[in-house]
């Protein structure tokens, strides 16, 4: 079984720029995550995808970060303007029902914004 | 509100010794789960365990055990005769009625031969 597919698996940016991450989850799993992991952190949530409808987005800074998942399947989350604060890894995650379930994760994409 | 501690930020053992992993939690539901994750330096989470809230039992898989006291509010992690292998980041992880998974800082454990 193919695992989460994130791409790219670095990117590096100046600040005010814009840029876009690609996720591809487990075939048949329904719900979608997008984590920032800040280095020396845990995973932070960013929002979540049930299908192709968003659960929960609290934690998304809207302002800049926008996130979909077109035909409920992959997802694309995308920060525009970044910031120095962006730089972090960009996990995205991906679950059967979303209920308890085991998250699998991607390789993530490492964000360094200068 | 949920909250994962993990105490400890890096931990250094020789090969063959048995390592502890702390990890405390809080929070107000009744039903959660809690989980292990392995983190090693190609950056990718790899899922250990989930246990329930309603079931207090220790496990073992092989050289892993975990021991859950919900009288401390506790989920630690051990590692019994490590390997340079086990070298990585250790999450440990609560979900609860938010269906959200709350991370802990994680611990850096280093595995020397």
């Amino acid at each position: 079984e193919a695992g989460v597919a994130q791409s790219p698996r670095y990117k590096i940016i100046e600040k005010r720029q814009s840029v876009a991450f690609w996720c591809n989850p487990i075939s048949g799993h329904a719900t979608l995550y997008w984590y920032q992991q800040i280095l020396g952190q845990g995973p932070k949530l960013l929002i979540q995808f049930q299908n192709n409808g968003v659960v929960d987005d609290s934690q998304l800074p809207k302002d800049r970060f926008s996130a979909e998942r077109l035909k409920g399947v992959d997802s694309t989350l995308k920060i525009q303007p970044a910031k120095l604060e962006d730089s972090a890894v960009y996990l995205c995650a991906s679950s059967y029902q979303g209920n308890y379930n085991e998250q699998f994760f991607g390789p993530g994409t490492r964000l360094t914004v200068l | 509100a949920q909250k994962v501690t993990q105490a400890q930020t890096e931990i250094s053992v020789v090969e063959k010794e048995d390592v502890t992993l702390d990890c405390v939690y809080e929070t107000r539901d009744t039903t959660y789960y809690l989980f292990w994750y392995k983190q090693p330096p190609s950056g990718e989470l790899v899922f250990l365990i989930r246990r329930n809230s309603f079931d207090e039992q220790n496990e073992i898989s092989g050289r892993y055990s975990w021991n859950f006291q919900k009288s401390t509010s506790s989920f630690n992690f051990t590692i019994t005769a490590s390997q340079v292998v086990d070298s990585a980041v250790y999450f440990c992880a609560l979900e609860g009625s938010a269906r959200q998974l709350t991370f802990g800082s994680g611990t850096q454990l280093t595995v020397l031969p």
